[in-house]
């Protein structure tokens, strides 16, 4: 338990569908993250929230839509995802932005497939 | 486009045996971390080292950060059926970002 806590943890949806996809963090930190894990790709950073502002969106698709309605919820809001789309989406936050040695905490991460 | 390439991708070892992973780029990181993603579950931290040259010692495993802070090793010492997992390496890129590496799945066998 790290915590930060990602609901669901699966989800299979159509293409036409909208669902979103859920993070928590108990740790009284400031920063929260999305990344996206595929099978054959390395952990990409796809946004990056920093006091409740984005402050990074790694040229992710429109139909990726992330909210931050405050400094412990972070939302990702999906629709109309192709097959590729596919892939474990983690979420983690850490202190602060800056410092080198920040530590990010993982959440467990949502499995989603797209049918 | 930063790159991190970890070698081997897989790796399947009897317990008892050592092992080393390595991480290696063309640019240049201001630190880099060591994460264990374990199946189910989100990456977590092993270590950070910030300076080239830099050897961090965490119980049986062992962490070196090149001189010219270009890449990284991991060694495990004696391996444990516990120490099974993927594990990532991940260089910071400015201010907050971090390029993971490809992974190394290890797999070790009691």
């Amino acid at each position: 338990e790290t915590g930060v806590t990602q609901t669901p943890r699966h989800l299979v949806m159509g293409m036409t569908n909208k669902k979103s996809l859920k993070c928590e963090q108990h740790l009284g930190h400031n920063a929260m993250y999305w990344y996206k894990q595929s099978a054959k790709k390395p952990l990409e950073l796809m946004f990056v929230y920093s006091l409740e502002e984005r402050v990074e969106n790694n040229s992710v698709p429109s139909r990726f839509s992330p909210e931050c309605p405050n400094s412990s919820h972070l939302f990702l809001h999906l629709h109309t995802l192709q097959p590729e789309d596919s892939a474990l989406y983690l979420c983690a936050s850490s202190q602060d932005l800056a410092g080198a040695t920040d530590t990010q905490y993982f959440g467990p991460g949502t499995r989603l497939t797209v049918l | 486009t930063q790159l991190l390439e970890q070698s081997p991708q897989f790796l399947s070892i009897q317990e008892g045996e050592n092992l080393t992973v390595y991480c290696n780029s063309s640019s240049v990181f201001s630190s880099l971390q060591w994460y264990r993603q374990e199946p189910g579950e989100g990456p977590v931290l092993l270590v950070t080292v910030v300076t080239g040259g830099e050897v961090k010692k965490l119980k049986r495993l062992t962490f070196q950060f090149g001189d010219a802070r270009k890449d990284s090793s991991l060694h495990i010492t004696a391996a444990q059926p516990g120490d099974t997992g993927l594990y990532l390496c991940a260089g910071r890129s400015g201010t907050y970002k971090y390029i993971f590496g490809t992974g190394t799945r290890l797999k070790v066998l009691a």
